[in-house]
């Protein structure tokens, strides 16, 4: 199983301030198979990201996603309000999907 | 309008069985996975498992497996997930998401762009 640690678990910024997200794969993974969501409290999960960097339909371009190999990363340039929130990654290999355990954006 | 809507609240006794509904609405069924994820209480995303309305294949995460089943009903666009043996550690909320399969001649893409709003299911004697 592959494992997804993701770092840090919680982010203290203010709005406007760039948000680096940080998911780290216990072996390497194509790009293909990551996507980030975003999850608000008492909501469903949000999909933002799918490919690795990718935008979902709708999400605005200060969202943004890289990496490859092991190393993946989610950066929002400028934090708005409505971006406070939890944001998971997630892998699918061989037919087994795992997620993150979450990085909570929180306002500082 | 494309949505999936989850059966309502459970609470259930340890040792009973929990089965959760996701229906399906505004797509074809049969052309998209349905998946199962749950949360327990301020807790992270845990994936459990998938089944193929179209032909019933499922797939289930290693932790769940003896103790997990995902049928689906393609006459009325449904899919269950059914977990027996409850303990308080099932206590949480349990989403249904659709995947998504995106294949270009050298690309795939998979991901969950569908959720429904989720079940809450708590063990409580």
């Amino acid at each position: 199983e592959i494992v997804l640690t993701q770092s840090p678990g919680t982010l203290s910024l203010s709005p406007g301030e760039r948000a680096t997200l940080s998911c780290r794969a216990s072996q390497t993974i194509s790009d293909s198979h990551i996507a980030w969501y975003q999850q608000k409290p008492g909501q469903a999960p949000r999909l933002l990201m799918y490919g690795a960097s990718n935008r979902a339909t709708g999400i605005p371009d200060r969202f943004s996603g890289s990496g490859s190999g092991t190393d993946f990363t989610l950066t929002i340039s400028r934090l708005e309000p409505e971006d406070f929130a939890v944001y998971y990654c997630q892998q699918c290999g061989t037919s087994l999907w795992t997620f993150g355990q979450g990085t909570k954006v929180e306002i500082k | 309008q494309v949505q999936l809507v989850q059966s309502g609240a459970e609470v259930k006794k340890p040792g009973a069985s929990v089965r959760v509904s996701c229906k399906a609405s505004g797509y074809t069924f049969t052309g998209y996975s349905i998946h199962w994820v749950r949360q327990a209480p301020g807790q992270g995303l845990e994936w459990m498992g998938w089944i193929s309305p179209n032909n019933g294949d499922t797939k289930y995460a290693q932790k769940f497996q003896g103790w997990i089943t995902m049928t689906r009903d393609t006459s009325i666009s449904t899919a269950y997930m059914e977990l027996s043996r409850l303990t308080s550690d099932d206590t949480a909320v349990y989403y249904c998401a659709r995947e998504r399969e995106i294949r270009g001649y050298s690309f795939a893409y998979w991901y969950f762009d569908l959720w429904g709003r989720g079940t809450l299911v708590t063990v409580s004697s």
